[in-house]
């Protein structure tokens, strides 16, 4: 069974850093394309970043380019979102999301709260 | 950059109906890659379809997706009471690399 477990958010002041991660289980993790996926509060669904098998290529959304890095540790089947100068308009539920064949995200995690607040 | 629109906002129908749920792009969605979620109060998305028309793994038959090119459809041929949800269309390898459309409400009478 695929497990993606999130883990790391919380309540942070405005430019703050945040680390969040995710344990993976279930699937080949080294040979899959991940990605993390935000929702804020009453909102839809927004992709942030999502890295290639092998950590050797990321992409990212504009709205979070030079502040959050995508990462993992294929040794450990973990992928990571570093977060920092985090804004009032990031606090969202961060989910992790395994990207399939046809860049859709076929399995998520249950979602990690990020609250950027004063 | 790519911008996906749904209609309509809420759809309200009875068991037993038959839902249409539109989602249109901006424009052409490359190789058709183009998925439908279903998201429940509380949980995380579910993946229902994906490349406009397969079927994922464990989903009903009464969901089904079509289209191509900036024109897809959703359509749930029997609701049952646990289909209410948002409905949210995603497409692939535009820019931004992925964008989800606003979503639709369906609601169960």
């Amino acid at each position: 069974e695929v497990q993606l477990v999130e883990s790391g958010g919380g309540l942070v002041q405005p430019g703050g850093s945040l680390r969040l991660s995710c344990a993976a289980s279930g699937f080949p993790f080294g040979s899959s394309w991940m990605s993390w996926v935000r929702q804020a509060p009453g909102k839809g669904l927004e992709w942030v970043a999502n890295i290639r098998l092998d950590g050797s290529e990321e992409y990212s959304v504009d709205s979070v380019k030079g502040r959050f890095t995508i990462s993992r540790d294929n040794a450990r089947d973990s992928l990571y979102l570093q977060m920092h100068s985090l804004r009032a308009e990031d606090t969202a539920v961060y989910y992790c999301a395994k990207v399939g064949g046809s860049g859709h995200f076929d399995y998520w995690g249950q979602g990690a709260l990020v609250s950027v607040s004063s | 950059e790519i911008v996906l629109t749904q209609s309509p906002g809420t759809l309200s129908l009875s068991p037993g109906e038959r839902a249409t749920l539109s989602c249109r792009a901006s424009q052409s969605v490359s190789g058709n890659y183009l998925a439908w979620y279903q998201q429940k109060p509380g949980q995380a998305p579910r993946l229902l379809i994906f490349g406009a028309s397969s079927r994922a793994t464990g989903i009903p038959d009464r969901f089904s997706g079509s289209g191509s090119g900036t024109d897809f459809t959703l359509t749930i041929s029997r609701l049952e009471p646990e289909d209410s949800a948002v409905y949210y269309c995603q497409q692939y390898g535009g820019s931004p690399l992925f964008t989800f459309g606003p979503g639709t409400k369906v609601e169960i009478k």
